[in-house]
Formats: structure tokens, sequence, C-alpha cells
């Protein structure tokens, strides 16, 4: 089975800027969550998503959104890019998001924002 | 809301030492408790975990952690480390019952000298 993919690997933006990412769960997984990881902060969770349902949610502010499409592919933005949303995004995947589920982690996309 | 603290962010070890990653989290139910790590240059992936039952977790690659509820802590041990154990180290909590909102530590990074 294929592992999760994450698209681009790598972005560098400018502030006030906005960006889209893409990840692509594992085939039959329905459960697409996403976290930024940073070395200061570790990894942050963002949102979950199931069925293309936000079903859990961070406290990062609404300038990041994101969406899971009916073949459960995700995406997230990032509006009105700021210095500080530098980092790596990650997205994982599970099969329901229960919490027996293990989640399984893409390479993650590394954001630059100049 | 809940935390997870891990204690030491860099830790230097000779192969066959033993080592002991130290993980507090903070939250007054139930809990869910993961190890990840993430060895250079690849996924995070998942080392071990504890739901319920017995508190001694044995995990990959001869990892274990042991959950004490009435410290609240969940530490990684192993008994000889191996330099192919060269990897940053995550330690992980979730809501028990609920569906997969994950906070991680920040992270160790553990070297193993050969």
């Amino acid at each position: 089975k294929a592992g999760v993919t994450q698209t681009p690997r790598y972005l560098i933006k400018t502030r006030g800027q906005q960006v889209t990412l893409s990840c692509s769960p594992i085939s039959g997984h329905r459960s697409v969550s996403w976290y930024q990881q940073t070395p200061g902060q570790g990894l942050q969770f963002l949102f979950e998503y199931f069925s293309e349902t936000q079903r859990n949610k961070g406290n990062f502010p609404g300038r990041f959104s994101g969406r899971q499409f009916s073949n459960s592919r995700s995406e997230m933005n990032v509006s009105t890019l700021e210095l500080g949303d530098s980092a790596l995004y990650l997205c994982a995947s599970s099969l329901i998001g229960g919490e027996a589920d293990t989640q399984y982690f893409g390479p993650g996309t590394r954001l630059t924002v100049l | 809301a809940q935390s997870v603290s891990q204690h030491n962010h860099h830790v230097i070890l000779s192969e066959a030492a033993s080592l002991e990653l130290g993980c507090n989290y903070s939250y007054g139910g139930t809990v869910n408790l993961f190890w990840y790590v993430q060895y250079p240059g690849q996924h995070l992936q998942l080392l071990l975990k504890y739901f319920s039952g017995d508190p001694l977790v044995k995990g990959i690659k001869g990892f274990e952690a042991e959950f004490i509820k009435s410290k609240f802590s969940f530490n990684l041990r192993k008994p000889s480390v191996q330099w192919s154990d060269t990897a940053e180290y995550f330690c992980a909590v979730s809501n028990s019952g609920g569906y997969q909102k994950v906070t991680f530590g920040i992270g160790t990074k553990l070297q193993v000298i050969p």
C-alpha cells in the first residue's frame, strides 16, 4: 500500500500571500489530520476531517482552513501568510480517526514565508 | 486543555547504554498515550501506544513505556540503545473516548554514539 503523500514538498511564499497544501491518505483511510511542526513548539494539531466534515479543530486563527473531498484527499489553506507560519506541515491519516486507530504520517510540506 | 512535557530536549548516549526519556502530561480525564519516533530523513511513525490494561507497554525495536497514572507520566525506556536508535522521539496524548485530537510534546533528540 502506498503511504500518505503530501504535495508540494517545499514551498516559498511571501507575507500576505495564500497557500494550499494537499494530502492524499492511505487507500481506505477516511480520517485526515493536519499538524504544524516548528522547532520551538513541536507538533501542534490544526484540524481533523472525516467524511468531508471537520470533526476537531486546534487553536489556530481562522486564516488556517481545510477541507476534505469525497475520495478522502484533503487540502489545507493558509491565507494572508505571516512570517510565523513558516513550518513543516504534516498530514496524518487513519482508518476512521477513532482513538484506537494508528495515525500514519506523510513526509510533510516545508513552507517558508519570506 | 491537555499538554505534554518532555523534559530532555537533547540526549547523547553511547551504544549499549540504557535509555529513559521522560514524559508528563496534564489532563484530568482518561487518556490515551503514545510515543512516536522520527528517524533522520523518515516520516514520523508510531513506536508504541497505551489505551488501557497493562500499564507496561511494549513497542517495536525493543522499546517499552510505563504508564504511571499517579504521576501523570509515560516514560520511554530501552535497556540497551543502538546507533540506529538515533532519532527524535515525541510523546503524545489524546482524550479517551473521543476522536483523534492528539497533543504532542516538543520532542527529544536522541544521539547514540558508536
